[in-house]
């Protein structure tokens, strides 16, 4: 088993739509939880950042995170053609140091304008 | 803020060659980096974490020999791949560990940040 499993999608939405990006993961170590976005051929880019469980929005994204159920959700409201990408999710042990990593598969999202 | 470069964005070589791979944290210092590799469609595969003036510590399976990593300075890591091979064509990404207070725990936190990537093509 994969320590963040994540539905590798593809998934399309018609432009303005709400989506619903999702993992799961195994280690109940995890603390801190990572959304990156990463365009195609190009490096990922941090989008969101949580500690334990919980809600942080920010702009049109939201980060949910229920370390009961070890689920991780990324919420984007009204979605654009520009938010197509591979969405990637991660956690990590510690918050600090040389702590590494730990990646889902990535979920391919394409926005229909 | 937060931006890491890597050079060269692309190359193509020879099998047999040697490539270098350079990674820079821009406005920050990083005294830890990441090597990663990602195959088309798949996820970013930890190769190594590199650490300011000591050796990297590599991934299970990765060959340290070949895979060169050198962290000499807070803002360089560079990777050298050593006498490539067609198998070692990937895209070829670092990330830098960036330290930053974090309200919601109360402490100094890091993140990473990643470059954009290398794309390294083995004839």
């Amino acid at each position: 088993q994969k320590e963040v499993e994540q539905d590798p999608g593809p998934l399309s939405v018609p432009e303005g739509a709400i989506v619903s990006l999702n993992c799961t993961y195994s280690n109940s170590a995890f603390q801190y939880f990572m959304w990156y976005r990463q365009y195609s051929r190009k490096g990922p880019e941090l989008l969101m950042y949580t500690y334990s469980s919980g809600n942080k929005e920010d702009g049109r994204f939201t980060a949910q995170v229920d370390k009961s159920s070890k689920y991780i959700s990324l919420f984007i409201r009204d979605s654009q053609p520009s938010d197509s990408a591979t969405y990637l999710c991660a956690g990590s042990i510690s918050n600090f140091g040389n702590e590494k990593l730990t990646f889902g598969t990535g979920t391919r999202l394409t926005i229909i304008p | 803020g937060a931006v890491v470069s890597q050079h060269p964005s692309w190359v193509i070589c020879k099998s047999g060659t040697s490539v270098k791979i350079e990674c820079r944290s821009l406005d920050f210092q990083a005294t830890t980096m990441f090597w990663y590799r990602q195959f088309p469609k798949q996820s970013l595969m930890l190769m190594a974490t590199s650490n300011e003036g000591s050796k990297a510590t590599y991934e299970q399976g990765v060959e340290k020999d070949k895979f060169l990593i050198n962290h000499a300075s807070l803002t360089l890591s560079t990777l050298t791949v050593t006498s490539a091979h067609p198998e070692d064509s990937s895209f070829y990404i670092c990330s830098a560990a960036r330290v930053w207070f974090e309200r919601t725990s109360g402490g100094y936190t890091d993140t990473q940040y990643f470059g954009p990537g290398t794309r390294l093509t083995v004839l």
